[in-house]
């Protein structure tokens, strides 16, 4: 069981240009969340999603910012046009059937934007 | 593992007690830091703690941390229905950032 897997553990990106961040949910679960840590600050929701469903988005910016959970494949952060306040540590989180069955979360994706 | 690791794992008192939940780790840590979930919603961030804090408080929350015995409580004084969610620690260190499993707690009105 290889946990919930996320890629790149580090990305630099210069600013303009787009970043993705993938999540590749734990063996079984469906329920995918999005979460993102400025420095030294807690981290704060940014989406839910099932699988080819955005559930729950409130917490994403409106502009630049999307993800997707296709029905093949891990779940997508796309950041595009990024900014230096985009540099970040991104979390994802996976659950089997939504967060009363418990999250487990990757080790994140550090964002840098030079 | 290297995750923190809360105890219990679940915890039911009365409205108006004390709740107090546990969270060990492993690795040397920048900061901890304690999260709530309510029942379907994401993690809400409720305190941090730097590496070289012993005590912190914010409301009706009470964290200590003990960097030599690597464990940290999260005190919750008069405890409201409200309360009731599940509670993880996260450390960082710089280069890993874990969660725990969380305490699963229920206030009962």
């Amino acid at each position: 069981n290889a946990g919930v897997m996320q890629n790149p553990r580090h990305l630099v990106r210069r600013r303009g240009q787009e970043a993705r961040l993938r999540c590749s949910p734990m063996k079984g679960h469906s329920h995918v969340y999005w979460y993102r840590q400025l420095p030294e600050e807690g981290l704060k929701f940014m989406v839910y999603l099932q699988k080819e469903n955005i559930i729950d988005e409130s917490g994403m910016p409106k502009e630049r910012f999307s993800a997707e959970f296709p029905k093949e494949g891990p779940s997508i952060l796309r950041i595009q046009q990024v900014v230096r306040g985009d540099s970040a540590a991104y979390f994802c989180a996976s659950s089997p059937a939504g967060a009363n069955y418990g999250y487990t979360f990757g080790s994140g994706t550090r964002l840098t934007v030079v | 593992s290297q995750q923190g690791e809360e105890d219990p794992q679940a915890l039911s008192i009365q409205e108006g007690e004390n709740a107090t939940m546990n969270c060990s780790y492993k690795t040397s840590i920048n900061n901890l830091q304690w999260y709530r979930q309510n029942s379907g919603r994401g993690l809400v961030h409720l305190i941090l703690i730097r590496s070289n804090e012993r005590e912190k408080h914010s409301g009706r929350l009470r964290v200590t941390l003990d960097t030599s015995k690597k464990s940290s409580s999260l005190l919750i004084t008069a405890s409201r229905a409200a309360d009731t969610a599940s509670y993880f620690c996260a450390t960082d260190n710089d280069n890993q950032f874990y969660f725990g499993t969380g305490t699963s707690l229920t206030v009962i009105p």
